[in-house]
């Protein structure tokens, strides 16, 4: 049965560095074909990709964030860590992080998303 | 950078066919999928390559893909299906991900 469970700071201050944690289980990171990636969803809007790590620690991100974004795994602990530096308001989300193939399905399991509040 | 375009809304009564189109000019040549959101919760996987139904997915729902349009078609809507959808693809380069605006499906 695979899991994934996002944690990380309810609200942080614009300016500072965002850590959004995804602990999963079910899965191994180093599968060959596995990814995780992390999507957001500011209320009431709609859903942003943002980055994606596979097995082999190929990694994406999403254009317009890839200068404030670093994605890491940690096999050893089922862990993936997404970095966001200089947040803003507008970075105010649920952050999700889901499990995806490299063919095929694509992110078929979810985490339950994670809120995070960026305000002074 | 690249974008896929949906309808916002679509509204059908119970049994009817409701249809949700996704536009993106990369379409031709990358797949498709799609998600379903309801209110409060994680989006859920429906549709993959295309056309692909997930287990546990119900028949009713089907998905295609001609020329620069994903279609995702809930046949006999049913009013659990009330909620978002939103479809996924990549550029023709396969660097850029993106999500559709999403469609709110209202089943009443």
């Amino acid at each position: 049965q695979i899991t994934l469970k996002e944690s990380g700071p309810a609200l942080v201050k614009p300016t500072q560095t965002l850590t959004l944690t995804c602990a999963f289980s079910g899965f191994s990171l180093n599968t060959t074909g596995v990814g995780v990636g992390w999507i957001r969803q500011p209320p009431g809007k709609a859903l942003e990709w943002l980055a994606l790590i596979y097995w082999d620690d190929d990694k994406r991100y999403s254009p317009s964030l890839r200068s404030r974004l670093t994605i890491t795994k940690d096999t050893s602990k089922n862990q993936v860590l997404l970095t966001m530096t200089n947040v803003d308001p507008l970075d105010t989300a649920t952050y999700y992080c889901a499990h995806r193939h490299a063919t095929g399905p694509v992110y078929d399991y979810w985490g339950q998303g994670a809120l995070v509040t960026v305000s002074s | 950078s690249y974008e896929l375009t949906q309808s916002p809304s679509v509204s059908v009564s119970p049994g009817q066919t409701a249809v949700i189109t996704c536009s993106g000019d990369a379409l031709p040549k990358k797949y498709a999928c799609w998600f379903q959101q309801k209110s409060g919760q994680a989006p859920v996987l429906v549709i993959y390559d295309d056309s692909v139904r997930p287990s546990g997915i119900p028949e009713r729902f089907s998905a295609s893909s001609s020329g620069t349009v994903a279609t995702l078609t809930i046949s006999g809507a049913q009013v659990e299906d009330e909620a978002d959808y939103y479809c996924y693809s990549t550029d023709s380069s396969g660097h850029e991900r993106v999500f559709g605006g999403g469609t709110k499906l209202t089943v009443l």
